[in-house]
């Protein structure tokens, strides 16, 4: 298993400011995710984490808006910039974890952020 | 393309019925997992189960159960007896064979449990 620690846990940002999410693996990890769940939402892939190159990001989600650091195999962090209400949601850092044969997901606690 | 479908959005229970949970999933990979995640209120993601594509065979753990069935493409969640302490939202979600951890959920079924 992979224990995840996600700071900060929560915040209240104002609008056009930036915040950066720091997501510290207490075991090197291949893959680390960062999702997003807005209010009453599931949560949606925003992009993978790519150790010493560029996040991988899915539709709708860009580097402009949501810029990824991966320096090694047990931090990344996820800034979300230039803030607006409609980002209020809670962010999770998410890793994939080898274990025999199959590849098992574990979550940090989330951030739960809310721009005001 | 992938999609996972809980078409229940809320349940609410009294406690010690037995409830369902529905997933219903759309791939057309031939080998992919299917998981469970229970998230309370505190916000933090509960891994429940995984299943393999090519394992059909329903589990049981405790209260809670399970029924896949391809013919179908369903991956059903049953709570017998249920508690206060199981009310949480719950989500169904896939993940193709060689996405490693990247996982695609359901919309999520939010469960209350009265007393």
């Amino acid at each position: 298993s992979a224990v995840i620690s996600q700071k900060p846990s929560r915040d209240i940002c104002q609008r056009g400011t930036s915040l950066t999410i720091q997501c510290q693996v207490d075991s090197q990890v291949t893959m680390m995710f960062w999702y997003r769940q807005q209010p009453g939402q599931s949560l949606t892939l925003i992009a993978t984490a790519n150790q010493g190159s560029e996040a991988t990001y899915e539709s709708g989600f860009v580097i402009d808006k949501f810029p990824i650091s991966r320096p090694n195999l047990t931090f990344s962090t996820l800034t979300v910039s230039n803030m607006s209400p409609e980002d209020s949601s809670i962010y999770l850092c998410s890793v994939g974890v080898k274990q025999g044969a199959n590849t098992e997901a574990f979550f940090g606690q989330g951030t739960r952020l809310t721009v005001v | 393309a992938q999609k996972v479908t809980q078409a229940q959005t809320e349940i609410s229970v009294v406690e010690k019925e037995d409830v369902t949970l529905d997933c219903v999933y759309e791939t057309r990979d031939t080998t992919y997992y299917l998981f469970w995640y229970k998230q309370p209120p505190s916000g933090e993601l509960v891994f429940l189960i995984r299943r393999n594509s090519f394992d059909e065979q329903n589990e049981i753990s405790g209260r809670y159960s399970w029924n896949f069935q391809k013919s179908t493409s369903s991956f059903n969640f049953t709570i017998t007896a249920s508690q206060v302490v199981d009310s949480a939202v719950y989500f169904c979600a896939l993940r193709r064979y060689n996405q490693g951890g990247k996982l695609i959920f359901g919309q999520g079924t939010e469960l209350s449990v009265k007393p």
